[in-house]
């Protein structure tokens, strides 16, 4: 199994654009995160899914969406960049209800300048 | 959420020596605290954790305790080695919608000496 993956590694963004971080996991697991890290922070949760047609928000959601059509992917949307979500994201995913350990992917360092 | 807060930020230890990070937290009705692990530039790794109903929990050189009254739980790590050099992360489990998530603490950067 390659766990969770995300891509891109790294991207650049301008201020005002738009993208989409990937994010996919071949564990079969129902729940799946949305995480950013600020440097010398924790991790804090921005969108949460707990199968395939449920998203909920988490601490942190403004500027964000997601979308959840297969129990596979879970891609976040940026919708006009700003500085302030210039992070690093991570992915995490976890089997279902009482499986607590969360498993994460590599991250995205996304830099809006 | 979750109020999850970790001391110290930075620790630097000589090399065999132990070293110790305290988190508290909010909700009494936290019942889940995971520890990860992120060396720079990778994903956060679990390397133990704990539910509510153990006040204590050992693997190898590491281990974790808790005190649910006090609202607090620690990893110790004894024997530090150059490799568990690596920023800790603590979290602590929350509820919303009839499921859990995770508030973490900002983190401790564990330096060891050789």
């Amino acid at each position: 199994n390659a766990g969770v993956t995300q891509t891109p590694k790294f991207r650049i963004l301008k201020i005002g654009q738009s993208m989409t971080l990937q994010c996919t996991q071949d564990m079969n697991h129902n729940y799946m995160y949305w995480y950013r890290q600020d440097p010398g922070m924790g991790l804090k949760l921005i969108y949460y899914s707990v199968g395939a047609g449920i998203t909920d928000k988490g601490e942190v959601p403004n500027g964000y969406n997601v979308s959840r059509s297969t129990t596979e992917d879970f891609p976040l949307r940026l919708e006009l960049a700003a500085p302030s979500q210039t992070s690093v994201y991570f992915c995490a995913s976890r089997p279902g209800r009482e499986a607590y350990e969360q498993y994460f992917g590599p991250g995205t360092r996304l830099t809006v300048t | 959420g979750e109020n999850v807060e970790q001391h110290p930020s930075t620790l630097s230890v000589q090399e065999g020596d132990s070293a110790v990070i305290k988190c508290t937290y909010s909700d009494s009705a936290s019942n889940y605290f995971p520890w990860y692990k992120q060396e720079l530039g990778k994903r956060p790794q679990l390397i133990i954790d704990i539910r509510s109903n153990v006040g204590e929990k050992k693997d190898q050189r590491i281990a974790v305790t808790l005190n649910k009254t006090a609202k607090h739980f620690s990893l110790h790590i004894t024997e530090t080695q150059p490799e568990d050099s690596a920023v800790y992360f603590c979290a602590a489990s929350w509820k919303r919608s009839n499921d859990y998530k995770l508030s973490f603490g900002a983190g401790t950067t564990v330096t060891v000496r050789a």
